[in-house]
């Protein structure tokens, strides 16, 4: 039983647009959530966290938790090409991970 | 800023080998983890350790062991290599249920 599902991607968005990246979660106590970004041959690294329902703003990012819904978004605005690379959803304890969406911005 | 080194970023070994694979961290953490990554399967926990000395298995741990024995340095050990083992190695470690920070990873290829 797969604990985190991410939408499976890959996914493009044209240079300057919104990319929205989604995770469910299966176990309703959760409590911490986070988005790494991980670009290819390299390792993960965070850029968000969010740890209460509503949205947790940094920059050009945005997560979102819904934990009735068990559901948790990131909103990457204005993207940039330098956005381009595979998101990994993770959810708390031992950090269960997502298999990432692989996430390409077209100039 | 918190630093996470493994001791190879490359590694070639021989079916039946035994691997180790040395992870070290300067923050002193309580947590550290192992992950293997593969292509379209994610990260996926092998081991972790809450302290020294401490473990337990991820969802994957067939194959391999740990140990702990100093807080800043957790291993893991291929007790014979197979080829099913290739794959790209990551540790990790945390302080309490925050972010973990990655180290950069070592990829393994077993002939």
């Amino acid at each position: 039983q797969k604990e985190v599902e991410q939408n499976s991607g890959p996914l493009s968005v044209p240079e300057g647009a919104i990319a929205s990246l989604n995770c469910t979660y299966s176990d309703r106590g959760s409590q911490s959530f986070f988005w790494y970004r991980q670009y290819s041959g390299k390792s993960p690294e965070l850029i968000m966290s969010i740890y209460s329902n509503g949205d947790q703003e940094d920059g050009r990012f945005t997560a979102q938790l819904n934990k009735a819904s068990q559901y948790v978004s990131l909103l990457i605005r204005d993207s940039q090409p330098s956005d381009s690379a595979t998101y990994l959803c993770a959810v708390d304890g031992k950090l269960t991970f997502g298999t990432g969406t692989r996430l390409t911005i077209i100039p | 800023d918190v630093k996470v080194t493994q001791s190879s970023r490359y590694l070639v070994k021989r079916t039946g080998e035994k691997v180790f694979l040395e992870c070290v961290q300067d923050m002193d953490h309580e947590n550290m983890f192992w992950y293997r990554q593969d292509p379209g399967l994610g990260l996926r926990l092998i081991y972790f350790s809450y302290d020294v000395k401490m473990k337990e298995k991820g969802d994957i741990p067939e194959g391999y062991s740990v140990s702990r024995e100093k807080k800043e340095r957790f291993s893991l050990i291929l007790e014979s290599a197979s080829t099913n083992q290739t794959s790209m190695y990551l540790c990790a470690s945390s302080q309490g249920n925050v972010r973990q920070y990655f180290g950069p990873g070592t990829r393994l290829l077993v002939l």
